[in-house]
């Protein structure tokens, strides 16, 4: 099966600064990795995603980069804010059904 | 719009027991997927169902069971409770392949 690694575990930048977030997958089929924000004592909560055939999709502030041959994808987080502050999953799907989820990594902004 | 809905939000049980957790996905999605979250984890996949029919399974026990009704709501099923089941449900809707939008969850403890 699909497995999926995330780093860092931890994050804390300042306000302002950038974060970024990164995975790697295993399964080569894998064509849809979406990225989900955690609040405590919350479900997770689609940010941004991409397909593979895609190599970079941006939303104000979020982008997500996918690198097929290296298997690995980013989040990439701009002029950070404290509201930024949650706990990040990536995750990978090849039929769109089943999702192989990270092991999360918690964004702390500083400000 | 109303989001997926999760019911109970916390349920405490003893080992043995069984718990029947529900869920009710978006109007318009046809797709449920249940998900389980240990605390400090990413979400682990149990089941997928799409108009009433199993469409995918995780590496889970029997003792877990689901079903999709009629009106697209589902029910977790978990027999014979184990400590180790503790953990955060979570049942995500889809209105297609590929997007799954996640409900808060049902905090399960099992004693």
């Amino acid at each position: 099966g699909e497995n999926v690694e995330q780093h860092p575990s931890t994050l804390s930048v300042q306000e302002g600064d950038s974060a970024v977030i990164k995975c790697t997958y295993s399964d080569s089929a894998s064509n849809y990795f979406p990225w989900y924000k955690q609040e405590l004592g919350k479900g997770p909560q689609l940010i941004i995603d991409i397909r593979s055939n895609v190599g970079e999709k941006k939303d104000q502030r979020i982008a997500v980069t996918l690198n097929k041959t290296a298997k690995h994808f980013s989040l990439h987080i701009t002029e950070t804010q404290p509201e930024d502050s949650a706990v990040y999953f990536c995750a990978a799907s090849r039929n769109g059904n089943q999702f192989y989820f990270g092991t999360g990594t918690s964004l702390t902004v500083i400000p | 719009d109303a989001g997926v809905t999760q019911s109970p939000t916390h349920l405490i049980k003893t080992r043995g027991q069984h718990v029947t957790l529900r869920c009710s996905p978006i109007s318009g999605h046809k797709s449920v997927s249940w998900y389980q979250q240990v605390l400090g984890q990413g979400p682990q996949f149990i089941f997928q169902y799409y108009e009433k029919e199993e469409r995918g399974r995780g590496n889970f026990p029997d003792r877990f069971s689901a079903r999709q009704f009629p009106n697209y709501s589902s029910e977790l099923n978990v027999n014979a409770l184990l400590l180790g089941d503790s953990a955060l449900y979570l049942c995500a809707s889809s209105p297609h392949d590929n997007e799954q939008f996640f409900g808060p969850g049902t905090r399960l403890t099992v004693l």
